[in-house]
């Protein structure tokens, strides 16, 4: 069974200021990793999705994350953080499987708060 | 193209009451994903559904819950005899394609249980 681990389950910092939310999965086959962003009282909007291919993967709203393989790894990145990314983030796991069904299992959640 | 739509956005329900949520999902998209999403806590798959098919269930509880999306018309999640241990935010994502890795999530409903 696969399952996903965020670090931090709150993430202060400054405007402008470089942040990484970090994602752990635990998994005994290969897996499909997703990063979603919810605003409050809002539905998840996807902002990257590794499948295959490159490890740097990179999303909407200036946002990239890496993919590490050995250190089951998913850690989201930006350079320089606005006030409008203050949200919730979520990593998720999808096994690629022959009878995968596509359901997505999603890791607590890190509150991202984005300081003036 | 309109996104994923889902009402009631708020629902209110006593104890032992049936509380019924709705989703429409995108146009061309005929597969339907259930997520449950408790007070500080991250989403919970519940259900998959195709046109008229519940492909996978391993999520929902065994009991009071239940799940359809029938040929025409929105998916239904019904929870029957509603407990406060219910309330939470229900979201509703669709997708064009079985398996499908690119899905679009509605706006939820949040089931609040007095």
């Amino acid at each position: 069974a696969q399952s996903v681990t965020q670090l931090d389950s709150q993430v202060p910092v400054f405007e402008e200021a470089p942040v990484e939310l970090r994602c752990n999965y635990s998994s005994s086959v290969s897996v499909y990793l997703f990063w979603y962003v919810q605003y409050p009282n809002q539905g998840l909007q996807l902002l990257l999705k590794y499948l295959s291919g490159s490890t740097l993967v990179k999303g909407i709203n200036g946002f990239e994350a890496e993919f590490n393989k050995s250190q089951t790894s998913f850690h989201l990145r930006k350079p320089s953080v606005h006030i409008s990314d203050t949200a919730e983030y979520f990593c998720a796991v999808s096994p690629p499987t022959s009878s995968n069904t596509g359901k997505l299992i999603f890791g607590q959640g890190t509150t991202l708060q984005v300081k003036p | 193209n309109a996104g994923v739509m889902q009402n009631p956005r708020h629902l209110v329900r006593r104890r032992g009451q049936e509380a019924r949520l709705r989703c429409s999902p995108m146009k061309g998209h005929s597969h339907v994903y259930w997520y449950r999403q408790l007070p500080e806590e991250g989403l919970k798959f519940m259900v998959y559904l195709q046109k008229e098919n519940i492909i996978d269930e391993s999520g929902m509880p065994k009991e009071r819950f239940s799940a359809e999306f029938p040929k025409e018309g929105p998916s239904i999640l019904r929870i029957q005899q509603v407990v406060r241990g219910d309330s939470a935010a229900y979201f509703c994502a669709s997708s064009p394609l079985r398996g499908g890795h690119e899905q679009f999530f509605g706006p939820g409903t949040r089931l609040t249980v007095l």
